[in-house]
């Protein structure tokens, strides 16, 4: 699976968009870019996933950059809520299942 | 929908114990996860399986961990004895694995466990 390297740590205020980075530069012709997020004390929560074509969702904006190495998650009215760890993680995808690798992600932290 | 049930919530044991954990996929998922998630790291896959047989357990400790889904329903992992080094978040996940765009895991809130 290719690597993904996102920031550590970002801060967005209440209401205004937060737009989450990854670099995937290794990732292959056939590997989907998913999105999975994680508030204290749950579990991992799917987001969004997208191949070549960029992704909306009631949850969030998925943009994946033309050469396919790098996108980004945009929660356009970040809330509260939204304070958690975001995880960016490339996987081929088959009829047999597959697992996540999930590295450290970035701890996103919404202000009022 | 239910979502994906795991118990116990805590369990504190002390090292060279015996522990289990229990987790109830959602209804209809076939393919089953164990993840270990370690204090301030993402999760890590110990274990895959599609209904009751492994697909995946290349980074499953075997000599102190187990864990078996016999009716390919509920699953238990189990660890025996364990370390210091165990104390973790254990989460389950399942999810259907028919296309693609249904393919999202949907996890538990996970098994703290603490080794002493």
């Amino acid at each position: 699976d290719a690597k993904t390297t996102q920031p550590t740590s970002m801060d967005c205020a209440e209401g205004r968009a937060a737009n989450l980075p990854c670099n995937h530069s290794t990732i292959s012709g056939n590997e989907y870019v998913y999105w999975y997020r994680q508030i204290h004390s749950q579990g991992p929560q799917y987001i969004i996933h997208g191949l070549k074509n960029n992704e909306t969702n009631e949850m969030a904006s998925l943009i994946i950059t033309e050469d396919r190495k790098s996108s980004t998650l945009i929660l356009p009215h970040a809330t509260l809520r939204d304070t958690a760890v975001y995880y960016c993680i490339v996987r081929v995808a088959s009829n047999s299942g597959y697992a996540l690798n999930f590295g450290k992600g970035t701890s996103l932290l919404v202000t009022p | 929908e239910a979502g994906v049930a795991q118990s116990p919530r805590y369990k504190i044991i002390e090292k060279r114990q015996s522990v289990a954990f229990w987790c109830n996929p959602i209804s209809g998922h076939a393919t089953l996860y164990w993840y270990q998630q370690i204090l301030g790291q993402g999760p890590k896959l110990l274990i895959q399986f599609q209904n009751n047989g492994v697909v995946d357990d290349s980074q499953l400790p075997k000599d102190r961990f187990s864990a078996e889904r016999l009716k390919g329903v509920d699953s238990t992992l189990k660890i025996q004895p364990a370390k210091l080094e165990d104390s973790a978040v254990y989460l389950c996940a399942s999810t259907t694995s028919v296309s693609v765009q249904r393919s999202a895991l949907h996890f538990g809130n996970g098994t703290r466990l603490t080794v002493t």
